[in-house]
């Protein structure tokens, strides 16, 4: 069971703005731990979207941004692309569980 | 150009033992820690554990799920990391992947290798 907490699933229509959160807790997040977010299309590996909260790696478009506050963060997502519709998760490290940590998986689904 | 490359899964019975490598290149694989991460079918990531670099004694570190069970180590000679796994059950069952999991530009993650345990 994971410690970081994403909803399920959000949903949008093209060109819409979208938010996925990752509720976290004081040992993770709140403790000062950066939030990295991956997006990771169906039968491949998780590409790194979003890293320390709220840089994007060369070649990631401005549509996504990532913020952080207290002990949670979120990526949104804007101007939703058809192929934008996939799973993306959040990670951090969590010095309770003295272990790096992923968020359950939020599925974006593009209506 | 950064390539990791898993081999080494397979079928194997429960209370087996598998041994997974990871392959690199394109980066210098003695200065990073490496880690392992695992999904079951349609079932979100779960990290497995992590080796640090020679500069960091090659600590380990396991998910509680895996400790005592897994080892991970790694062959800076070779350029090879290993994810030994002994006792195997059937919620082992995943994608393995090997990544470096820097929080940075240069994360980089393998193409993942399938491991299944059942009778």
């Amino acid at each position: 069971q994971s410690v970081l907490t994403q909803p399920p699933s959000v949903s949008g229509a093209p060109g819409q703005r979208v938010t996925i959160s990752c509720t976290g807790s004081s040992s993770n997040i709140g403790a000062g731990y950066d939030v990295h977010w991956y997006q990771q299309l169906p039968g491949t590996a998780p590409k790194l979207l979003i890293y320390s909260n709220n840089n994007r790696p060369s070649g990631v478009p401005d549509r996504f941004s990532g913020s952080k506050s207290g002990t949670s963060a979120s990526l949104a997502i804007t101007g939703l692309q058809a192929e934008d519709e996939t799973a993306y998760y959040c990670q951090s490290y969590d010095t309770s569980l003295s272990a790096y940590v992923f968020g359950t998986g939020t599925k974006v689904t593009v209506l | 150009e950064v390539q990791l490359v898993e081999s080494g899964g397979g079928l194997v019975q429960p209370g087996g033992s598998l041994k997974l490598s990871c392959a690199a290149s394109g980066f210098t694989f003695s200065g990073s820690s490496m880690h392992w991460v695992r999904q079951a079918s349609g079932i979100g990531l779960e990290w497995v554990g992590r080796i640090g670099s020679k500069a960091d004694r090659y600590a380990t570190t396991y998910a509680a799920s895996v400790k005592g069970r897994f080892t991970i180590s790694r062959d800076d000679s070779k350029n090879t990391a290993y994810l030994q796994m002994s006792s195997l059950k059937a919620e082992d069952t995943a994608v393995y992947y090997c990544t470096r999991l820097s929080g940075t530009p240069s994360d980089h993650w393998g193409q993942g290798t399938l491991v299944t345990v059942s009778s």
